[in-house]
């Protein structure tokens, strides 16, 4: 399978926990993005990186949240002291850079905060 | 400011009969449209999109869409509805290149009556 691959596909924790989702791109594109979507809603960007560089933050990327892309290639999202209103699934997408390009999705990461 | 607005967060039509999606976007400048869908627990596939040229957009498994700037609408259509249309179907829009910049809409479930 060469497409977005995420980890773990669903995720329960309690209120307060650490949680850290994984996401591999497909293998040659350089840029990778996060978004959340919660019931009922469409995805919400979050933040995105251009290879290693993270190049942009949503205004909905709390402190609580980090994202990192360490080589620029698989990337982490780290989210501290868990709240149930984090629970959503997270997606994470890559493409080749060019914005004529198509973005690639992952199944995403369903989180649950109890 | 741009925006999407999905009219019907559920649509059900009979096998067979024409599938009619409604999107109305509002953007300050040309927009970039497009139109996903999400299987369950699947991420999200593009079906096509707009950029500029050629109003009437054809996608994958028979969907179109057809930009019409005077009604700011974007309309998905496929003429005759498949049981494995049944899914979720997102209309996004993006004033800007990338897809951090891409705002999405809430979505529509259709639903396929055999």
């Amino acid at each position: 399978d060469t497409g977005v691959s995420q980890d773990p596909r669903h995720k329960i924790t309690k209120r307060g926990q650490n949680v850290t989702f994984r996401c591999d791109p497909i293998s040659e594109h350089n840029r990778l993005y996060w978004y959340r979507q919660t019931l009922g809603q469409g995805p919400e960007f979050l933040t995105y990186f251009q290879n290693e560089a993270q190049l942009e933050k949503s205004r909905l990327l709390s402190d609580r949240f980090s994202a990192e892309r360490p080589k620029g290639s698989f990337s982490t999202l780290e989210i501290q002291r868990t709240e149930q209103g984090d629970s959503a699934m997270y997606l994470c997408a890559s493409s080749a850079g060019q914005w004529g390009t198509e973005a690639f999705f992952g199944q995403g990461t369903r989180l649950t905060v109890v | 400011a741009q925006s999407v607005t999905q009219l019907g967060s559920h649509v059900s039509v009979s096998e067979g009969a024409l599938v009619l999606l409604r999107c109305n976007y509002s953007s300050s400048v040309p927009p970039y449209l497009f139109w996903y869908v999400q299987y369950p627990n699947q991420g999200l596939q593009l079906l096509l999109k707009y950029t500029t040229g050629a109003t009437l957009v054809k996608g994958i498994n028979g969907f179109e869409a057809e930009f019409k700037k005077s009604e700011t609408s974007f309309h998905l259509t496929k003429p005759s509805a498949h049981m494995s249309d049944a899914a979720e179907y997102f209309c996004a829009v993006s004033e800007e290149s990338g897809y951090q910049k891409v705002t999405f809409g809430i979505g529509t479930k259709l639903q396929v009556i055999p």
